[in-house]
């Protein structure tokens, strides 16, 4: 079973737009961290958001929230007033157990977003 | 601050020829791990580091990959002979190892074509 679901290959989304990429986790462990990382046409990898498992709020930085509903193991990354800055390639990523634990993140397929002026 | 650099950005080789990609992680990160992206699927774990320490490597897919981190610094990722299944992209991250973040930050990768 896939442990990073992204359900959307690709996103088109009109300039100022508010946008929610889903993900969906699988996971039998209490202790697991969610992140989203962006991947512009560069390649280059920037992490975004960071939710943890026992976290009470939903995380924000910025311009991008995280929807974290634990009961349905979705982490759903919004992006508000949406600019063309944001096309690029959005990866979901895990960590499953605590820090120190077993620390490797499990991707996604990812979705790509374009914003369209 | 300096982020995780990586060399070369793209590599060219062919079928059986040797490959050594290297990853310097931000400065003062004791955690460096390695993953890879072959086209159209997910970013794979490779294998993880502490210091110099392998802390997992179960990633790795086969003893053709050979990574090391002498002296808990830079790390680099030997692949020998390589194999046309190995294109991909070859990503590094470093994390402090501390109990305030384990947030992972990733290098530009390098673009491993083999022919």
């Amino acid at each position: 079973a896939q442990k990073i679901t992204q359900t959307q290959p690709g996103m088109f989304v009109q300039e100022k737009e508010a946008v929610t990429l889903d993900c969906t986790y699988d996971t039998s462990d209490p202790s697991y961290g969610l992140f989203w990382y962006k991947q512009p046409s560069s390649g280059e990898m920037i992490f975004l958001i960071y939710q943890g498992s026992y976290d009470q709020q939903n995380a924000t930085e910025g311009r991008y929230s995280l929807n974290f509903q634990k009961a349905r193991k979705s982490a759903n990354l919004v992006i508000s007033a949406s600019q063309l800055g944001d096309s690029a390639m959005y990866f979901c990523a895990m960590r499953e157990g605590g820090r120190y634990g077993n620390e490797k993140l499990t991707f996604g397929t990812g979705t790509r977003l374009t914003i369209i002026p | 601050e300096a982020g995780v650099t990586q060399f070369p950005s793209h590599s060219v080789i062919e079928k059986g020829q040797t490959v050594t990609l290297r990853c310097d992680p931000i400065s003062g990160h004791d955690n460096l791990y390695w993953y890879r992206r072959v086209m159209g699927k997910e970013i794979k774990f490779l294998l993880h580091f502490v210091k110099e320490s392998k802390q997992d490597e179960s990633g790795m897919p086969n003893n053709r990959f050979l990574a090391e981190r002498t002296g808990g610094t830079y790390s680099t990722l030997k692949v020998q002979p390589a194999e046309l299944e190995d294109s991909g992209v070859y990503f590094c991250a470093s994390s402090p190892r501390d109990m305030e973040t384990d947030t992972q930050y990733f290098g530009p990768g390098t673009r491993l074509t083999v022919l």
